[in-house]
Parts: structure tokens; C-alpha cells; sequence
């Protein structure tokens, strides 16, 4: 069945590290893919979404590229900051159905 | 806009006890869905509405757990009998036409 894989539990980094968050999904179709991001005692927020119209998000100065070929849509920064530490989910949907969320990657940004 | 409010924000309640979780979501939005979110499981999927119908409760445990949905203004996700393994965040997303979800800041439920 369609789902979303998110191996990287918790990522360190200082700051100014660049970030990469991997996400694949397993589909037959070509869904919506959202990143969410998550700070504690929140519920998750929408960060950004791709659809196969524009194949690439762009918010925060954070961004997603949607691969068709590798099944792929890694999130990335440049630059991180402290207040980037948060639970950041990937996730996909197809229109009339729920949305599939991957298990979350955990990043911590030290000063 | 207040967004997706949901409350009580923290319940506790005795093994066998029965929970009822409240979700008033954005007005104008049309669908309303529920998950549970544990660090073991991550973000489940419960169940959803569509203009306060039904539509997919596939994540629902069928035995204890019931959803629904009134009126425009509000849902409830009702557990009988609670069991330690219920214990989770329980998460109401509201959204238009089933696309981008807002999430209320989630209800986190407590079974001794």
C-alpha cells in the first residue's frame, strides 16, 4: 500500500549546518506531499507542500523537491537555527483519502 | 481565526473508564480527521468526516472507539472503557476540501 519512510529518527546539528531530512514513499500514483513541522506541545503545522504541478516547495528558507524517479522528497536547509528544532513529519495524499505521515525526524540545532 | 480547538488539553482517567475528546475545527472547513500520535506508532489515522458524514474510520479500533460528528461546529472522539494502551495524544485536524490539515495542539490522554 502507499506509504511514507522517514529512516532518521533524530538529527543533530550546530548551527549554520546544513540540514537534509530523507523521506521516500512507495506509491503507484503521483500523490500531494506535504513536510509538517511540529514544536512541543503543539499539534503538527504545515511547513511546505509539493504537488506534481510545481515539483518543488519553498518556505521558512526551507525546501522540498518532489523526484518522481527515486520516489523522493527530501527536505533541506542551508542554514539552520536553534528555533528550527522542532519534529519534522513527511507526508502524503490522494485526494479522497487521509493523509499518510512518515514517523517523524527529531532535530536538534545547538548553538 | 482561532484555529482547531480541542479540549480537554490533558485527561486522566481509570483503566475501564470511558473518555470523551472534544474538536471544535475551523469554520468553513469541510473535512475533520483523527489521529493518535505515540512515539512507538508516530501520527495513526482514525477516522475522518466530510461535511460531517462518515467517510473512512479503516484507523478506528472497533471494539472501544466512536467518532462523530454533529454538527458543523464540533466532533467527538469517544473511548469506552480505557485501557493503558490507549494512553497517546489524540490529534483533530480540520481542512478545506481535504488538502492542507490544521491541527489543534491535541488532547493527551492519560490511563492509570
Amino acid at each position: 500500500g502507499d506509504s511514507v519512510t522517514q529512516k532518521q529518527g533524530q538529527v543533530t546539528l550546530s548551527e549554520d549546518d546544513f540540514l537534509f531530512i530523507n523521506c521516500t514513499y512507495s506509491t503507484t500514483t503521483y500523490p500531494t506531499l506535504f513536510w509538517y513541522v511540529q514544536y512541543p506541545g503543539q499539534g503538527p503545522q504545515l511547513l511546505l507542500k509539493v504537488t506534481t504541478a510545481n515539483n518543488k516547495g519553498i518556505s521558512r528558507g526551507f525546501e522540498a523537491t518532489y523526484d518522481k524517479g527515486t520516489t523522493s522528497f527530501h527536505l533541506q536547509k542551508a542554514s539552520v537555527q536553534e528555533s528550527d528544532s522542532a519534529v519534522y513529519f513527511c507526508a502524503l495524499h490522494y485526494s479522497g483519502t487521509y493523509q499518510r505521515f512518515g514517523t517523524g525526524t527529531k532535530l536538534q540545532v545547538v548553538p | 481565526n482561532a484555529g482547531v480547538i480541542q479540549t480537554p488539553r490533558h485527561k486522566v482517567t481509570g483503566k475501564g473508564q470511558e473518555a470523551t475528546l472534544w474538536c471544535e475545527p475551523i469554520s468553513g472547513h469541510s473535512a475533520v480527521f483523527w489521529y493518535r500520535q505515540t512515539i512507538v506508532q508516530g501520527l495513526e489515522f482514525l477516522t475522518y468526516f466530510r461535511n460531517q458524514a462518515p467517510i473512512d474510520d479503516s484507523g478506528m479500533p472497533k471494539e472501544r472507539f466512536s467518532a462523530q460528528m454533529p454538527n458543523q461546529s464540533h466532533s467527538t472522539l469517544k473511548i469506552q472503557s480505557t485501557q493503558p494502551q490507549d494512553s497517546a495524544v489524540y490529534l483533530c485536524a480540520s481542512s478545506l476540501c481535504q488538502n492542507t490539515l490544521y491541527f489543534g495542539a491535541g488532547t493527551r490522554l492519560s490511563v492509570l
